[in-house]
C-alpha cells in the first residue's frame, strides 16, 4: 500500500531551527509537496521537490532524497506564526496526491 | 499564484437537510477540482475529484448519492451534502490544480459545517 510517515507533533524555540522528517512508499513518484495549514484553516503551498537535493526559499528548506524515500522541511529562524501543521504530499504514479497526516509544530517563546 | 474561492466559510444547518458549497477558481480554468474532508487533528481526506462536464470520480468509501459534487463549467463546482446527520459535521476543502508545471495545488479557504 501506500504510505507516508512524518511525527505527529514536534516542540521548537522561537528563533530556532527545526526539522521535520517525511518518509514515503507509493506506486510511482511525481513530486513531493509540503503545505502549511494553521488551525482551522486551509492548506497554503510551501515547496515541491521532484530532483534530490535542496531547495531553500527564504527561511524555509526541503531536500529530497528518492532512493530512500525521504523527505524534509527545515525551518530556520523559527517566528511564532510558524506554529501550524506541515503536511506532506507525494504525487504517485497517477498523478494522485498522497497526504501524510501532518505534523504539528509548536513554537515557543 | 491562483487563487481558489470557497463559500460559505461556515455553515450551521439542521439534521436532514441538505447544504451546498461552492469552489471556485477566480484567474484560471480548472478543469479538474478535489473535494477534502478534514476531521479534527486529522489529515486531509480525498473525498471525491471533480471533472468538468463529467461524473465525479468517488474514493472508496464516500457515498455518491449523499455527497453530490456538480462541475459544470471551468470555474465552479458544488459539493452537496444531502440530508445531512451530525457526523457529517467537518471541515470541506476544495482545490483545484493550477496551470503551473509543478502541479501545485490550490485550495480554496474551506467550509466547516456543522450539523446539529
Amino acid at each position: 500500500g501506500q504510505n507516508i510517515d512524518q511525527p505527529t507533533e514536534m516542540t521548537a524555540t522561537e528563533g530556532a531551527i527545526v526539522q521535520i522528517n517525511c518518509t514515503y512508499q507509493t506506486s510511482g513518484f511525481n513530486g513531493l509537496f509540503w503545505y502549511q495549514q494553521h488551525a482551522g484553516e486551509a492548506p497554503t503551498f510551501l515547496s515541491y521537490n521532484v530532483l534530490d537535493g535542496l531547495e531553500e526559499k527564504g527561511r524555509f528548506s526541503s531536500f529530497l532524497s528518492r532512493s530512500k524515500g525521504y523527505s524534509y522541511l527545515l525551518l530556520k529562524e523559527l517566528q511564532m506564526k510558524d506554529s501550524a501543521s506541515y503536511l506532506c504530499a507525494v504525487m504517485d504514479s497517477n498523478y494522485q496526491l498522497i497526504w501524510g497526516a501532518g505534523t504539528k509544530l509548536i513554537i515557543k517563546p | 499564484g491562483a487563487v481558489v474561492s470557497q463559500h460559505p466559510s461556515w455553515v450551521i444547518c439542521k439534521s436532514g437537510t441538505s447544504v451546498k458549497i461552492e469552489c471556485r477558481s477566480l484567474d484560471f480554468q480548472a478543469t479538474t477540482m478535489f473535494w477534502y474532508r478534514q476531521f479534527p487533528k486529522q489529515s486531509l481526506m480525498l473525498m471525491a475529484t471533480s471533472n468538468e462536464g463529467s461524473k465525479a470520480t468517488y474514493e472508496q468509501g464516500v457515498e455518491k448519492d449523499k455527497f453530490l459534487i456538480n462541475h459544470a463549467s471551468l470555474t465552479l463546482s458544488t459539493l452537496t451534502v444531502t440530508s445531512a446527520h451530525p457526523e457529517d459535521s467537518s471541515f470541506y476543502i476544495c482545490s483545484a490544480r493550477g496551470d503551473t508545471d509543478t502541479g501545485e495545488l490550490f485550495f480554496g479557504e474551506g467550509s466547516r459545517l456543522t450539523v446539529l
